[in-house]
């Protein structure tokens, strides 16, 4: 049963901290998506990822969060110095998607709700 | 980029038929999707459309018209279980062959008995 893992599923941490989610997206997929949930914004695209690389940051705050694939097998996202501002549901998504493939569905993973206090 | 409308809540009564409308503005528009969300989960796979038309899967079904950004999810036969968040989604091309993905911010559907 493939799925998108993602750590951990809680996280409370005081302003200032240090941050770090983890995801493991589905063996095969090629596309790994970050996005981030609140009741005000919705569902907002922070990062997105291909083969490893990354196409998009252009929703992230580039002075503290920052997204990286060290290898195929795990994502993660860092959030330093964490506010209260960022305080939301982090999801990770990921697909086989692109030129030359013909899939369109991103599986998304459990997500992260993160409380900065 | 995208602006994606759908209606913030909307109310049906179980066995009935609900449609929930998206409308969208995008200049290089490749694909839309719905998806839907149970309060406190992941937001899970409904449909996809990239071409006018109705898409049939079951009690759901999705209609797309590109020439008027416009895009409903409809639901037949409702039940309890179906009450949830119904998320639209825009995919639109970017420089590069990048495909960018980006979400509405939901309608809440609330099935009454």
């Amino acid at each position: 049963d493939a799925r998108v893992t993602q750590t951990p599923r809680d996280k409370v941490t005081e302003m200032g901290q240090e941050v770090t989610m983890r995801c493991q997206p589905i063996l095969g997929h090629n596309t790994v998506f970050w996005y981030r949930q609140t009741m005000m914004q919705g569902l907002e695209l922070l990062a997105y990822f291909r083969n490893r690389a990354p196409l998009d940051d252009s929703g992230m705050p580039k002075d503290r969060f920052s997204a990286e694939m060290p290898d195929a097998t795990l994502a993660t996202l860092k959030i330093q110095p964490s506010e209260p501002r960022d305080s939301a549901v982090y999801f990770c998504a990921s697909g086989s998607i692109g030129p030359g493939s013909s899939n369109t569905e991103a599986f998304f993973g459990q997500g992260t709700r993160l409380t900065v206090v | 980029g995208q602006n994606i409308d759908q209606p913030t809540e909307m109310t049906a009564t179980e066995g009935a038929i609900v449609q929930i409308n998206c409308t969208y503005q995008t200049s290089g528009f490749n694909g839309l999707f719905w998806y839907q969300q149970h309060a406190g989960e992941a937001p899970t796979f409904l449909s996809y459309n990239v071409l006018d038309g109705l898409e049939e899967k079951g009690r759901f079904s999705s209609f797309l018209s590109r020439s008027k950004g416009y895009s409903y999810l409809l639901l037949k036969e409702l039940q309890m279980k179906d009450s949830a968040s119904y998320l639209c989604a825009v995919r639109d091309r970017q420089g590069g062959g990048y495909q960018k993905v980006t979400f509405g911010t939901g309608t809440k559907l609330q099935v009454i008995p």
